[in-house]
């Protein structure tokens, strides 16, 4: 089963509009990180929130962490056609062995010129 | 890009073949990991591993092994191919800090 479940599934919008997606997570965490892929291509890294932070920007990019309701969401400003893509957030277990990361089930992203 | 090369890139193979997949790190880090991606599914954990010859099962083990004899490689084994591991699979790597990954650009494996 997924720790992670993202929402909406998809989202469409206009070019210089924001975009916004949600995660909601079942367990403790040490941190939530978001990724972004690309048709055909692997998983970046965009960003990590710490389980004791709240807020983190990172250029257009903003992220929320709200661990009393187990979700966070990611905030994209100023969407460009470039920013088309899925989005998965993953969590990292408090006390998973292996360093590992759960996925969530994504969030496509359709960004219209 | 994290020095992470996955081959072979694209294969179709028979069922009931044995199927090799060879993730290569220049990274020199410590965890690599396997995941398959399929549609409803997002990326689930096959098998990982936490230094040479140390590997553990992930979610979606069955029917799948792994090797690790050196740091920079990790082997993914499908011993006998079935249609359901027809997937898009992906090798990850980590230094541990903090838990951030970093993907290879996958294997899309048909299994015909």
């Amino acid at each position: 089963s997924q720790q992670g479940e993202e929402d909406p599934q998809a989202l469409s919008i206009q070019e210089g509009e924001n975009a916004t997606m949600n995660c909601s997570y079942k367990t403790s965490i040490n941190n939530l990180q978001w990724y972004r892929q690309n048709s055909g291509r692997g998983l970046v890294h965009l960003i990590l929130i710490r389980s004791n932070e709240r807020e983190k920007h990172s250029g257009r990019l903003r992220v929320t962490l709200d661990t009393s309701k187990k979700s966070s969401s990611l905030l994209i400003t100023a969407s460009r056609a470039a920013d088309t893509a899925s989005y998965f957030c993953a969590t990292a277990p408090l006390r998973a062995a292996g360093n590992k990361l759960t996925f969530g089930g994504g969030t496509r992203v359709l960004v219209k010129p | 890009d994290a020095g992470i090369t996955q081959s072979p890139r694209h294969k179709v193979t028979e069922t009931g073949t044995p199927v090799t997949l060879r993730c290569h790190q220049t990274e020199n880090h410590r965890y690599m990991y396997w995941y398959r991606q399929d549609p409803g599914h997002g990326l689930r954990l096959i098998h990982y591993s936490y230094g040479v010859k140390d590997t553990d099962k992930g979610e979606v083990s069955d029917g799948y092994s792994v090797s690790r004899s050196k740091t920079e490689d990790f082997l993914l084994t499908l011993e006998s191919a079935t249609s359901s591991q027809t997937s898009v699979y992906f090798c990850a790597i980590s230094d541990g800090q903090l838990n951030t990954i970093y993907f290879g650009e996958g294997s899309w494996l048909t299994v015909v």
